[in-house]
C-alpha cells in the first residue's frame, strides 16, 4: 500500500511560467514533509519541508503548500526556469526523525 | 561543508556474488540511512542507525544483506548473494536529529 502518492509522472511547463506539483498521503501519522529534487545520476537534493504545524512554508522561488484534512500538499516553483528541469520526490515521516516514506516522483520538464 | 560519499558510484557483479558499498555521512550527523531505489519508484528504506546502533532495519532482507556503522560514523552495506532484482541504485542519507535527510550521490548496482 503506498503511502505517498504522487499521481502525474511528468509535467510539462515553459519557462516563466509557474510549476505546481502535487502530492498525496494516507498515513495520518505523517508530521514532517519534505520536497527533494533529483538530477540523473545524482542522489536526491532536499528542496524544502512543512511540519504539520504550518499550513505554508516559502524560500525563494518554492513555496510548499500543506492542507492536513484533505492529506496534500502541493510543490509550487515559481517563475520556473529550465535548471529546474528534474524529477521532484515528496517525501513525509512521522517526527522527522524516522525514516522517508517517498512517493514516486514527478519528472518536470521546463521549457524554454 | 562536506556532503554525503558514497563509494563506489558503478558496479557490475554477476548473481550470486558479493558486494559492499561505503558511506562517510556529513561530519556530526547522528543518524544515517541506507535506502535502495528501483528504477521509476521512489527511494525505499533498509536500515537506519542513530550513532552506531541499529534504531530500525524491518525492511533489510536480512538473509543476504547485512550492514554495519563503526564507531557511529562510516557505514557499510553488503549483499550477499546478490540477486538479479538488487539492481537499482543504493542511497545512504545523513541527517542531525529531527531535520531533513540529505543524500549522497549513490552507488548504482547492476546484477547480470
Amino acid at each position: 500500500d503506498q503511502q505517498v502518492k504522487q499521481n502525474s509522472p511528468s509535467l510539462s511547463v515553459q519557462e516563466g511560467r509557474i510549476s505546481i506539483l502535487n502530492c498525496d498521503y494516507t498515513n495520518s501519522m505523517f508530521d514532517y514533509f519534505l520536497w527533494y529534487k533529483k538530477y540523473p545520476a545524482e542522489g536526491p537534493t532536499f528542496l524544502i519541508s512543512i511540519s504539520s504545524i504550518k499550513d505554508k512554508n516559502e524560500d525563494g522561488r518554492f513555496t510548499v503548500f500543506l492542507n492536513k484534512s484533505a492529506k496534500h500538499l502541493s510543490l509550487h516553483i515559481v517563475p520556473s526556469q529550465p535548471g529546474d528541469s528534474a524529477v521532484y520526490f515528496c517525501a513525509a515521516s512521522d517526527s522527522g526523525n524516522t525514516p522517508l516514506v517517498f512517493g514516486k516522483g514527478t519528472r518536470l520538464s521546463v521549457i524554454a | 561543508e562536506a556532503g554525503v560519499a558514497q563509494s563506489p558510484r558503478y558496479k557490475i557483479i554477476e548473481k550470486r556474488q558479493s558486494v559492499a558499498f561505503w558511506c562517510n555521512p556529513i561530519s556530526g550527523h547522528a543518524t544515517l540511512y541506507w535506502y535502495q531505489q528501483i528504477l521509476g519508484q521512489g527511494p525505499k528504506l533498509l536500515i537506519q542507525f542513530q550513532n552506531n546502533g541499529v534504531v530500525d532495519d524491518s525492511q533489510l532482507p536480512k538473509d543476504r544483506f547485512s550492514a554495519e556503522r563503526l564507531k557511529g560514523v562510516d557505514s557499510t552495506l553488503k549483499i550477499q548473494p546478490a540477486k538479479l532484482e538488487d539492481s537499482a541504485v543504493y542511497l545512504c542519507a545523513s541527517s542531525p536529529i529531527g531535520t531533513a535527510q540529505y543524500f549522497g550521490p549513490g552507488t548504482r548496482l547492476t546484477v547480470t
